[in-house]
Formats: structure tokens, sequence, C-alpha cells
């Protein structure tokens, strides 16, 4: 079973504001990502991470950014949300077992 | 450029007959292929997966196939229980880039009791 939590679940917010969406496992891995999906679309790579201080950006464009200062610890941050930026937000993280993700953070921006 | 692709928006099954979900690629370089299954307000939870240098995996009453040739693979339900009902997403990898992973739209299957 993997452990690999995210906080909030859900975020209403307004147009403008900062947020930072937490992402930590309990694994050990070193390999971090974040995905966004749209309702009934396919999840997309927007960003992903090695190691500490190692991050880069995916397949898919985003203006979230990312940090890696801990192992266990992986937070987006969306410095001026708009309502675009509205999607569910999955985090994950892997070793040669497999790829394992969070329970998802559902983001309205309005 | 849809690399993955699960022509099949949804697929109805009645309970205790076989599921049959179908995935598509067109990247060589793909090399591991996983069947995630998801539900609306959660995380996608892993089901199985297969290496390139294998054609079958059968984990349970899950059994995934691969067509190297034809860059196919299929998820295999039997028997299918109305707990199996989710959407199903098809993902891929290449290389040393496990974990980066390219995924299909998903098959939303109902399973009838």
């Amino acid at each position: 079973e993997a452990d690999i939590y995210q906080t909030p679940r859900y975020l209403v917010i307004g147009t403008g504001k900062k947020i930072t969406l937490e992402c930590s496992q309990t694994m050990g891995h070193d390999k971090m990502y974040w995905y966004q999906q749209d309702p009934g679309m396919e999840l997309h790579l927007i960003h992903y991470s090695y190691g500490v201080n190692s991050t880069e950006k995916g397949d898919l464009s985003s203006e979230s950014t990312v940090s890696r200062i801990r192992t266990e610890h992986f937070p987006l941050t969306l410095e001026s949300a708009r309502p675009s930026h509205t999607s569910q937000y999955l985090c994950a993280s892997s070793d040669v077992a497999g790829t394992y993700f969070g329970p998802g953070t559902r983001l309205l921006v309005l | 450029d849809q690399q993955v692709k699960q022509n099949s928006p949804s697929l109805s099954v009645q309970e205790g007959r076989i599921s049959i979900l179908n995935c598509d690629y067109t990247n060589s370089m793909f090399d591991y292929f996983l069947w995630y299954k998801k539900y609306p307000a959660e995380g996608p939870t892993f089901l199985i997966s297969i290496s390139s240098i294998k054609d079958k995996n059968e984990d349970g009453r899950f059994t995934v196939f691969l067509n190297k040739s034809a860059k196919h693979l299929s998820l295999h339900i039997v028997p299918s229980q109305p707990g199996d009902s989710a959407v199903y997403f098809c993902a891929a990898s290449g290389g040393t880039s496990y974990g980066k992973l390219t995924f299909g739209q998903g098959t939303i299957l109902t399973v009838h009791p």
C-alpha cells in the first residue's frame, strides 16, 4: 500500500489568490510527479522531480511552480489563481515497482 | 498528438462476464505499460502492469495482454463485478523515464448486477 498524501482535498478560491497544494510521501521515493486532469480527460504530467533540488517541467505547460527541498515533500504553488486553473491535481511518486498516486486535490477557481 | 489512445469511452458488461478494455499506442520507445482504476474524486489506483519483454501478465481476475507488433494492449477482467465499475486508464512509459507516464483518455466501465 502506497503512502502518499495530498492536502487540501478540495479547494474553492477566488481569482488572484496564491495557493499551495501539499504533497508528501513516506516511502522514501526519489521520483515524484504532479499530474493534472480535467473531467473526462487523460492525466497530463506538469512537473516532476528526480530528487532533492531537482525539478523539471512536464509535457503539459503549466503556470504552476514546484519545489523539492526534502525527499518526502513536493508542493505545487500557483502565484495567482485563475479560473483556467480549475482542475484536479494529482501527486505521485515512483520506484522500480510502480507509480503510486495520492488522492488528489480538486481545485475550483472562481 | 495522442500517443496513448483508448478508443472506447465506455463499456457496459453484465456481472460475471468478461470485461475487455483496449489501448493502442504509437510511440515505439514505450516499453512499460500500466493499467489504473480511478473514481472521480480520488487518485488512480494501480491495477497491473506489463513490460515489453512479456506478452501476458496475470494477477487474480486481471490479465493484461501486449501485442508489440500491433502496438496494442488489453485488460481482461474475469469475472466482472459491480465493484469494478470505474474509469480505467491505460498508461505507458519508456526507457529510463519510468514514472513519467503518458495516459490514455480512459474508459468508463459499468458492470451491471
